[in-house]
């Protein structure tokens, strides 16, 4: 079965510094999304991406946040001055068509952002 | 107001059993309606869509009812391996984003 995957599991990083999540998603897939989730918080939207370019953010996602599709296969989240608050679980996921009771979003297995 | 609120609980039952939960969400523009499932340190995993007639998938039942912005999943014949957090999720008509809700916590025991 197809599915989305990330890397790095985990990334440690120090207060200030760039970091840039990756994520392969399903092939056929045309939307791409990021989420994020705070140890024992809810999963938050970050952002939606479709032909190349942002269909849909969050409050969330600031101009500390960029994405980013560099290739026909990834699809990247990057953080330019991460901050002790950006601390958390960052889901990429995908989809087939972006809306509907049938298009399913694929999650990937997330990347641990720790920022110390 | 939350934008989907759950009962977190933990529901604590035993195998065989037969639990339901219950989410409410505010945005009466939502479209799409499902449950997820995660497990601890997981990512979410899509356990069913929900319809406005309702819709069944084996043990699993889902109901939504438009009118009160409310949407259940009931479990019949629980096993072990039910044990997770069951997260109510919604997106609207116009956007692409999925909306959670926190999640409430099944541990089935035998």
């Amino acid at each position: 079965e197809p599915e989305v995957t990330q890397t790095p599991s985990h990334q440690v990083t120090q207060m200030g510094q760039e970091v840039i999540l990756r994520c392969v998603p399903i092939s056929n897939h045309l939307y791409f999304y990021w989420y994020r989730q705070i140890l024992g918080q809810k999963v938050e939207f970050l952002v939606s991406f479709y032909n190349n370019e942002i269909s849909e953010k969050s409050e969330i996602f600031d101009d500390q946040f960029s994405v980013e599709r560099p290739d026909g296969s990834n699809f990247t989240l990057k953080i330019r001055s991460t901050k002790l608050e950006d601390s958390a679980m960052y889901f990429c996921a995908s989809s087939e068509w972006g809306q509907g009771n049938t298009d399913t979003q694929y999650f990937g297995p997330g990347t641990r952002l720790t920022v110390l | 107001r939350k934008e989907v609120e759950q009962d977190p609980g933990p529901f604590n039952v035993p195998e065989g059993a037969t639990v339901a939960f219950n989410c409410t969400y505010s945005n009466s523009a939502s479209q799409s309606f499902f449950w997820y499932r995660q497990d601890c340190r997981k990512e979410p995993k899509l356990l069913m869509s929900v319809y406005s007639s309702g819709n069944e998938d084996g043990r699993f039942t889902a109901q939504l009812n438009r009118a009160s912005q409310y949407i259940s999943l009931l479990i019949r014949d629980s096993k072990l391996s039910d044990s997770a957090t069951y997260l109510c999720v919604v997106r609207s008509g116009a956007g692409t984003a999925l909306i959670f809700g926190k999640g409430t916590t099944l541990s089935v025991s035998s």
